[in-house]
């Protein structure tokens, strides 16, 4: 049973260039969080996510950032014209189901770097 | 929102000694605790839980407390060995949502 995977583990863009960050859940989770990690910090939450379905996106920046979870295939962070500032670690992280009191289980994370 | 507010940031001890963490939340509403372990260049791993109606939580060298009332709860890691050593992020949240919030961590430093 595999865990969450991200992926690329790691992704080098040029500011104004788009990354596109890629997260497929355990196997029976339908739901999805992304937090974003900078250097030295804790973990922000950004979006949360059903399958086709955005269910929280209070943590998501007004500009730039979006996120969906197809029917098929995995969630995708995505973040259009990226600035240095954009550089950090992103995890994914599932859960079985809603309204229930169930820890997530992270994915080991993409490390974005803007340069 | 919930905040949730994370100390010491830093703790270092010698092998063997106990370690213990304590954390703040916000919103009487949360009832679910959770506990994250992180190693270098790793994502997060769920360490132990409690709920709400449970007042502490034991699994080998670990424990949680969890005081409702004052709304603080607490990690304790006895007999620490070097492979203890990471960083450590408290979380909270309520029942009617599922977006848990973190602490800023502690990172922890075990001796040998």
């Amino acid at each position: 049973n595999a865990g969450v995977m991200q992926n690329p583990r790691h992704l080098v863009r040029r500011r104004g260039q788009e990354a596109r960050l890629r997260c497929s859940p355990m196997k029976g989770h339908s739901h999805v969080y992304w937090y974003r990690q900078l250097p030295e910090e804790g973990l922000k939450f950004m979006v949360y996510l059903q399958k086709e379905n955005i269910i929280d996106e209070s943590g998501m920046p007004k500009e730039r950032f979006s996120a969906e979870f197809p029917k098929e295939g995995p969630s995708i962070l995505r973040i259009q014209q990226v600035v240095r500032g954009d550089s950090a670690a992103y995890f994914c992280a599932s859960s079985p189901r809603d309204r229930g009191n169930y820890g997530y289980t992270f994915g080991s994370g993409t490390r974005l770097t803007v340069v | 929102g919930e905040n949730v507010e994370q100390h010491p940031s830093t703790l270092s001890v010698q092998e063997g000694d106990s370690a213990v963490i304590k954390c703040t939340y916000s919103d009487s509403a949360s009832n679910y605790f959770p506990w994250y372990k992180q190693e270098l260049g790793k994502g997060p791993q769920l360490i132990i839980d409690i709920r709400s109606n449970v007042g502490e939580k034991k699994d080998q060298r670990i424990a949680v407390t969890l005081n409702k009332t004052a709304k603080h709860f607490s990690l304790h890691i006895t007999e620490t060995q070097p492979e203890d050593s990471a960083v450590y992020f408290c979380a909270a949240r309520k029942a009617a949502g599922n977006k848990l919030t973190f602490g800023g961590g502690t990172r922890v430093l075990v001796k040998p």
